[in-house]
């Protein structure tokens, strides 16, 4: 079992759907990073939150420590958002390592108009 | 801007050629990492850098592959006797952080996208 799981690995909707995606881990973390990676490759670092909520925009994410598992939303989605949404989970500090990312493998979001 | 640059953008070789990566990262910046994303998987670690130290590189796959950091700024990835499993994007990224307590952001360049032919 991978220690970073997302769901679902694509998922496609209409214009102005509201998009939720999921990620759970397995391993203590000190952070959890949201990631956007458009075709050709870039990566674009939407968000890193070890509690709460964050709000950028239409994006917002959420982290619950206790249940290991965060998610990415996305109010009013748009063809634009079309894109693979990563996260990426930096193991706590206790877990040796605790630079490292360890990646989901991603949703691949497709937003039709 | 000056954010994370890769060179080439795209790399094309045949097997058993050498090839070499570059990453620039962010001016400044005191930890870098390389990772390989495999086709239609998240990226995985490769090796991490803190200025010129190598302080990690139990991600490469095999002795072919050698990361450096000489100057603890631009780092070049080599890969020696390319075979057919390299082909992948190579993504590198630097960040502030400048110890394991530091919560600071990853900030990634575009990629290498290699194919071996």
């Amino acid at each position: 079992k991978n220690e970073v799981e997302q769901s679902p690995q694509n998922l496609t909707a209409q214009e102005g759907e509201f998009i939720t995606i999921n990620c759970s881990y397995s391993v203590g973390i000190s952070a959890l990073h949201w990631l956007q990676q458009h075709p050709g490759g870039g990566i674009v670092s939407l968000f890193m939150l070890s509690s709460g909520k964050k709000k950028h925009g239409r994006l917002i994410a959420t982290i619950n420590i206790q249940e290991k598992h965060s998610s990415l939303h996305i109010t009013a989605s748009h063809p634009r958002d079309s894109a693979v949404y990563i996260c990426a989970a930096k193991k706590g500090y206790s877990g040796g390592s605790n630079y490292k990312l360890t990646f989901g493998k991603g949703t691949l979001l497709t937003v039709n108009p | 801007g000056a954010g994370v640059s890769q060179s080439p953008r795209y790399k094309v070789a045949k097997r058993g050629q050498d090839v070499a990566l570059r990453c620039d990262p962010i001016s400044g910046h005191v930890s870098l990492f390389w990772y390989q994303q495999a086709l239609g998987q998240g990226p995985e670690f490769l090796t991490y850098f803190q200025n010129e130290a190598q302080l990690d590189k139990s991600g490469l796959p095999s002795d072919r592959f050698f990361a450096e950091r000489p100057e603890g700024s631009v780092s070049t990835l080599k890969i020696q006797r390319t075979q057919q499993e390299d082909s992948a994007v190579y993504l590198c990224a630097s960040s502030l952080a400048a110890g394991p307590y530091s919560n600071q952001p990853q900030h990634f360049g575009d990629g290498t996208r290699l194919s071996i032919l």
